[in-house]
């Protein structure tokens, strides 16, 4: 069964930074590209920003309202992918998803979630 | 970035009745080389996180119901559920993956 983990939200600061993690499970966490994406509360869905496998050259692409303060990286010894967010803003309130995509852009797996509130 | 638009916002359809929810991309999500259109379509209920339907426009992932089918091509797509059950009340996302990703804004099904 596949299982996507997420920890380390919270409440931040605005200016403050925070990271979080996702422990992968249940498939060839290596081989699989990830992203991040993010839910306002009562809102819509926006996505964040994404990594390739390392076989593939291990890029990331980012959304343009996070690209130069967030960062997405992965460690395969351990099944996990992170995301660095520095100098938040309140308008990155949101919940945070971790994905699995398949071929690309297709998201086939997401985590529960966890809460990421920038507030003063 | 590709500006997808979801229409209508919410609607209201009686148990065993037709929904269609209709999604525009501001530019072509066809991809020449392989005549493939790069739009999937999710399904979210209260407190749980979105759900993969469709993808490639058309093509129903394993184990969701032959009720949900996906249309159209270039810009203009559209998510048709036949025979409405009351488990389908959510939240309906489109989603390019032409160019990075995006969302539609969302259409909320519910039952008349």
């Amino acid at each position: 069964e596949v299982q996507l983990v997420e920890s380390g939200g919270g409440l931040v600061k605005p200016g403050g930074c925070l990271r979080l993690s996702c422990e992968a499970s249940g498939f060839t966490f290596t081989n699989a590209w990830m992203s991040w994406v993010r839910q306002t509360p009562g809102k819509g869905l926006e996505w964040v920003g994404r990594i390739k496998s390392n076989a593939d050259d291990g890029t990331t692409d980012y959304a343009a309202v996070v690209k130069g303060r967030f960062t997405i990286s992965r460690d395969d010894s351990k099944n996990t992918l992170y995301l660095q967010m520095n100098s938040l803003k309140t308008e990155d309130t949101a919940v945070y998803y971790c994905t699995s995509l398949m071929v690309r852009g297709i998201i086939n797996y997401w985590g529960q979630g966890t809460l990421v509130t920038v507030s003063s | 970035d590709i500006v997808m638009t979801q229409s209508p916002d919410s609607l209201a359809v009686s148990l065993g009745e037709r929904a269609t929810i209709n999604c525009k991309s501001s530019q072509s999500v066809l991809y020449s080389s392989n005549n493939r259109n790069y739009l999937a379509w999710y399904q979210q209920k209260p407190g749980q996180p979105p759900k993969l339907l469709i993808y490639w426009a058309s093509t129903r992932e394993s184990g969701v119901p032959d009720r949900f089918s996906g249309s159209g091509s270039g810009t203009d797509f559209t998510l048709t559920i036949t025979s409405l059950q009351a488990e389908d009340v959510a939240v309906y996302y489109c989603q390019q993956y032409y160019s990075a990703l995006t969302f539609g804004g969302g259409t909320k099904v519910e039952i008349k």
